[in-house]
């Protein structure tokens, strides 16, 4: 069964919504979770590090304030798309590792934005 | 810097052909993690294979069967065979060092035609 659970895997919304995406870890506790971004007919590009109990780490580029994440529990992490627009239509995936560093990974089902 | 390149955009093949999806990867890292995964347009990634840099050993799996060489820093993926069903985008990774972050190639289209 899925060891990372990604919810919703497709929403549709206005521009100037706000979008929350859960990514859940099912069968361990995760106290880093990661976030990437697909546009379309592109590669997968790292968003940000969510560390639990702690403030995230972004990548070059991504602006903290329009994605914002929330790591409140070792088996759960947010991330919300403030004020979206049609720009920021994408596929979004998060992932874990079991353990650090032993490449053991698992990623979610994945969550398709659409931005009117 | 860690990267990886896929050099083949896309590649069409008729059924029954075999295909090799090629990877080159750069790392400065003795220890690193090279993965394969497929992504059907259904946008869930597959789990393809995860290999880590002490074992070179070539792998086969069914139809699937990779070709891991550090003297040339590639992790070729070879289908056998093709089925209509493989058609989907690959990606390559790169699982670095001490670092967690998964870096992607920029992935291969692979579309088998009946």
């Amino acid at each position: 069964g899925a060891v990372v659970s990604q919810h919703p895997s497709r929403v549709i919304c206005k521009s100037g919504t706000s979008v929350k995406i859960e990514c859940r870890s099912l069968d361990f506790q995760a106290t880093t979770m990661f976030w990437y971004r697909q546009f379309p007919k592109q590669s997968l590009m790292l968003m940000a590090t969510s560390n639990e109990g702690s403030k995230a780490t972004y990548e070059q580029g991504v602006e903290k304030d329009k994605f914002l994440i929330n790591h409140a529990s070792l088996t759960l992490s947010t991330l919300t798309v403030t004020s979206a627009h049609p720009e920021d239509s994408s596929f979004y995936i998060c992932s874990t590792q079991r353990t650090p560093n032993t490449g053991e990974l698992f990623f979610g089902e994945g969550s398709r934005l659409t931005v009117l | 810097a860690q990267k990886v390149t896929q050099a083949q955009t896309e590649i069409s093949v008729v059924e029954k052909e075999d295909v090799t999806l090629d990877c080159v990867y750069e790392t400065r890292d003795t220890t690193y993690y090279l993965f394969w995964y497929k992504q059907p347009p259904s946008g869930e990634l597959v789990f393809l294979i995860r290999r880590n840099s002490f074992d070179e050993q070539n792998e086969i799996s069914g139809r699937y069967s990779w070709n891991f060489q550090k003297s040339t820093s590639s992790f070729n993926f070879t289908i056998t065979a093709s089925q209509v069903v493989d058609s989907a985008v690959y990606f390559c990774a790169l699982l670095s060092g001490g670092s967690e972050k998964l870096v992607f190639g920029k992935g291969t289209k692979l579309t088998v035609n009946p």
